[in-house]
């Protein structure tokens, strides 16, 4: 089955301790990114990636990193996390065609994420 | 730059009467427009797209939308509600980049309920 998935689904962590939400995809897509959601505020992205090796920054990227090694993962890292990043993240891919990114993007599960 | 305004946070409709989510957008170049739907405690999924072919779309179970570039809108729509339809919907601007880079723009959502 042709799917975005996130792990872990749930998560509550502390202050400053480091975190990792890997996200895989099985539909050779090129493109991947990673939103945040937010009452009120609808989903803003954090980063997002290109290709392999090709990463860049979003709206949100303060607090966040990401690698992008393989083509399938995209993981998102917060190296000391604080209470507001305390959301839900989406990951998210789509391919490429012609140059340009002229498809639907498809969406993971989500990660609860709660930083106390 | 680009935005999204969803006109209404919330609305209710009973069961079998007319949906009719609003959705306006402002964009300095010809954008793409989505429609993704979230139940609760899911990822989102596509309704449906308007990439500059036909001005009214038809997406999946029953929705459609129409694209008017005079008005700047992008109103979703479903001729009777059902109480599947019970979820959150988002409209998103697409604006392509440089560098094959693209940009999505949520609006903050419209939470649909049904009433029986």
């Amino acid at each position: 089955e042709a799917q975005v998935t996130q792990n872990p689904r749930y998560l509550i962590t502390v202050t400053g301790k480091k975190l990792t939400v890997t996200c895989s995809q099985n539909m050779n897509h090129e493109y991947m990114s990673w939103y945040r959601q937010d009452p009120g505020l609808g989903l803003r992205q954090i980063y997002y990636s290109m290709n392999v090796e090709v990463t860049d920054k979003g709206d949100v990227p303060e607090g966040y990193k990401v690698s992008r090694k393989e083509k399938r993962n995209f993981p998102l890292i917060l190296e000391s996390p604080s209470p507001n990043q305390t959301s839900l993240y989406f990951c998210a891919s789509s391919p490429r065609s012609g140059g340009t990114l002229n498809n639907e993007q498809f969406f993971g599960p989500g990660t609860r994420l709660t930083v106390l | 730059a680009q935005s999204v305004t969803q006109l209404d946070s919330h609305v209710s409709v009973s069961e079998g009467t007319p949906v009719l989510l609003r959705c306006n957008y402002s964009s300095s170049y010809s954008p793409s427009l989505f429609w993704y739907v979230q139940h609760p405690n899911k990822g989102l999924q596509l309704l449906l797209k308007y990439t500059s072919a036909a001005t009214l779309v038809k997406g999946i179970n029953g929705f459609e939308a129409e694209f008017k570039k005079s008005e700047t809108s992008f109103h979703l729509t479903k001729p009777s509600a059902h109480m599947s339809d019970a979820a959150e919907y988002f409209c998103v601007v697409r604006e392509a980049r440089n560098f094959g880079n693209e940009k999505l723009t949520f609006g903050t959502g419209t939470r649909l309920t049904i009433i029986p």
